[in-house]
């Protein structure tokens, strides 16, 4: 399946600076690509869906001025937290919807770990 | 009553066990079926691919579907140390459909 590069691996930021973080699709050109959150112990929400060429699409609760997305090209995707703050610590994990599969299974990233102080 | 339901655990087992991993689910449009495996601070690997009702294996892992129940299961034979992970199910409505919908993950250690 797809390969997945997140960078970087974690990161630490002063609150009310904006931080971010890049995911890559190595070996496939990718005209979609998912952000997720995930807070300790708890399972991955879906906060947007990222869309090469085209405004990304949001989940309902999310932040869409707090959490800009930008899928410039179809190997690139990018998170920007602006005005981060301590809520906003988690862990931040991208994926890929890889059509060569068989079932067009999302492959996963190695995940960003932002903490904000 | 969230979408999919999964006993966060934690499960701790001895080496070599048979595992059993489940999640429930309330909406009966899903149709296809995941388990993703994920180490401490690492993004989730698929283990498992399954669409409807039956069971797929692939070596020491099982995917069990039960539609009727709206149940579905990962078994793991012959559980190793390096089995100790989160697994977490998801799931969703059709083949071309964009949102995965995770339960909350079970965190399983096999003590050597």
């Amino acid at each position: 399946g797809a390969v997945v590069s997140q960078h970087p691996s974690w990161v630490i930021c002063k609150s009310g600076t904006s931080v971010k973080i890049e995911c890559r699709s190595l070996d496939f050109q990718a005209t979609t690509m998912f952000w997720y959150r995930q807070f300790p112990k708890q399972s991955l929400m879906l906060m947007a869906t990222s869309n090469e060429g085209s405004k990304a699409t949001y989940e309902q609760g999310v932040e869409k001025d707090k959490f800009l997305i930008n899928h410039a090209s179809l190997t690139l995707s990018t998170l920007t937290v602006t005005s981060a703050h301590p809520e906003d610590s988690s862990f931040y994990i991208c994926s890929v919807r890889d059509f060569r599969s068989s079932y067009n299974e999302q492959f996963f990233g190695p995940g960003t770990r932002l903490t904000v102080l | 009553q969230k979408e999919v339901e999964q006993d966060p655990g934690p499960l701790s087992v001895p080496e070599g066990a048979i595992v059993s991993l489940n999640c429930t689910y309330s909406n009966s449009a899903f149709q296809y079926f995941m388990w993703y495996r994920q180490y401490s601070r690492k993004g989730p690997e698929l283990l498992m691919y399954t669409y409807s009702s039956g069971n797929k294996e692939d070596g020491r892992f099982t995917a069990q579907v039960d539609k009727s129940s709206k149940y579905i299961s990962l078994f793991i034979r012959d559980s190793q140390p390096s089995d100790s992970a989160t697994y977490l199910c998801a799931m969703k409505r059709d083949q071309g459909a964009q949102k995965l919908v995770f339960g909350q993950g079970t965190r399983l250690t096999i003590n050597p």
